[in-house]
């Protein structure tokens, strides 16, 4: 079974310093993975998703996240932290050749706070 | 293109109670998924429908059940309303079916039910 841990539940970082939230993931078979935001009172939006192709995966407003195998895990990076980054983070696995149907597992977030 | 839309917004009801809540996909999506979100637990899959029929369900009890109709607008519906069922009731549209594309969600902002 699939399962996705998000090693951190809050991240602060300065205006202009690197962003690491990290995400390791458990999958039988090649997983999909996803990282997705919440704003406050707002729905989820795809920052970026790996389907098995580069490994490197670029997303939207300057995010993004390198698949690495051997150590099960997807960390969401930026170089530098705008005050708009402050919101909730999921990383997201989808297990699709194992018999799940596709369900997506979310991690349990983590809440970047962007301080000025 | 008008995205995803939940009605109502918030939602107060007694234990006991039933309630539906609806969901409006974006013009031309097919897929609609429902995600139940609390402190607690996070994230988590309710059902996807796609042309009318569940093709996928989460592990919830049977008090959870929904529909989607021809013009692909949906609803879930909650019967028996328990204290734990107080979460954010969060819909997602995607054009194909997400248990075997993992196509990009649009999410709506969600309905916070309360259930005093």
């Amino acid at each position: 079974a699939q399962s996705v841990t998000q090693l951190d539940s809050h991240v602060s970082v300065s205006e202009g310093t690197p962003v690491l939230l990290r995400c390791n993931y458990s999958s039988s078979y090649s997983p999909s993975l996803f990282w997705y935001v919440q704003h406050p009172n707002k729905g989820l939006q795809l920052l970026l998703k790996y389907t098995s192709a580069a490994t490197l995966v670029k997303g939207i407003n300057g995010f993004e996240a390198e698949f690495k195998k051997s150590e099960t895990s997807f960390h969401l990076t930026k170089p530098s932290a705008h005050m708009s980054d402050a919101a909730e983070y999921f990383c997201v696995v989808s297990d699709r050749y194992g018999g799940s149907q596709g369900n997506l597992i979310f991690g349990k977030g983590t809440k970047l706070s962007v301080k000025p | 293109k008008a995205g995803v839309t939940q009605t109502p917004r918030y939602l107060i009801k007694t234990r006991g109670q039933q309630v539906t809540l609806s969901c409006s996909p974006i013009s031309g999506h097919r897929s609609v998924s429902w995600y139940q979100q609390t402190p607690g637990q996070g994230l988590q899959f309710l059902f996807e429908y796609f042309s009318e029929t569940q093709r996928n369900k989460g592990n919830f009890p049977g008090r959870f059940s929904g529909r989607q109709f021809s013009n692909s607008r949906s609803e879930m519906n909650v019967s028996t309303l328990e204290l734990g069922d107080s979460a954010l009731y969060l819909c997602a549209s995607s054009l194909a079916f997400q248990g075997t594309t993992n196509e990009k969600l649009f999410f709506g902002s969600g309905t916070q039910l309360s259930v005093l």
